[in-house]
């Protein structure tokens, strides 16, 4: 069974910080990764997708890379701002099945 | 497109009444899934659908969880009767093949 594990659960960052969120999976036989971001009280917005095939991807000032041999994920946030402050979440398609398993997420805070 | 659609945002409703969530997903999509979230379990699967059909409902909780998709646009999540350990936010989702899956505002349900 796929287990995805964020770490670290929250974080918070002074205002024009660069950080990385990781992101780790248990079985290497996935599809795509998908990381989202979610406001409290709101529903989940995709930011980035990647492929079982691809490296990484790249929107704005995020950056998501994907090392599918050592199941792990990083998203990277370039030169921080308060209104990126919210959840962010990870998520796994297996090759089985078309359902999406998500990690906790990391609660991210950016101080002005 | 409006994107995934649900209602009613908000529900409260007294122990041992039945709940009902609806879902309509983004046109043409084939995929359709529902989660629920909360804070000691995060996000999980409860059941998704493919063309309308059931594939797989390993993640519903209890029989007193039942998930019908009579057509491509509309689905609803039934909690019949509910309890107060049902309270959660449940999300709806919707994909095309094996891409991003956009997911709804949720429905943050409180059974007391």
């Amino acid at each position: 069974k796929q287990e995805v594990t964020q770490i670290p659960a929250a974080l918070s960052v002074p205002e024009g910080e660069n950080l990385v969120l990781n992101c780790s999976f248990t079985d290497s036989a996935i599809y795509n990764l998908q990381w989202f971001r979610q406001d409290p009280g709101k529903g989940l917005t995709s930011l980035l997708l990647i492929q079982s095939s691809q490296r990484e991807q790249t929107s704005g000032r995020l950056n998501a890379s994907l090392d599918k041999s050592s199941g792990r994920s990083t998203l990277y946030i370039a030169a921080s701002q308060p209104g990126d402050s919210a959840t962010y979440l990870c998520a796994v398609k297996g090759n089985a099945g078309n359902m999406l398993t998500f990690g906790g997420g990391t609660r991210l805070m950016v101080k002005p | 497109d409006a994107g995934v659609i649900q209602s009613p945002r908000h529900e409260v409703t007294e122990m041992g009444q039945e709940v009902t969530l609806r879902c309509k997903p983004i046109s043409g999509h084939d995929y359709l899934f529902w989660y629920r979230q909360t804070m000691m379990r995060g996000l999980e699967l409860l059941i998704y659908f493919n063309n309308n059909v059931p594939i797989d409902d390993s993640g519903m909780p209890e029989d007193r969880f039942s998930a019908k998709m009579p057509n491509a646009s509309f689905s609803t999540l039934k909690i019949q009767p509910s309890e107060p350990r049902d309270s959660a936010v449940y999300f709806c989702a919707s994909s095309i093949g094996g891409a991003g899956a956009f997911f709804g505002q949720g429905t943050r349900l409180t059974v007391v």
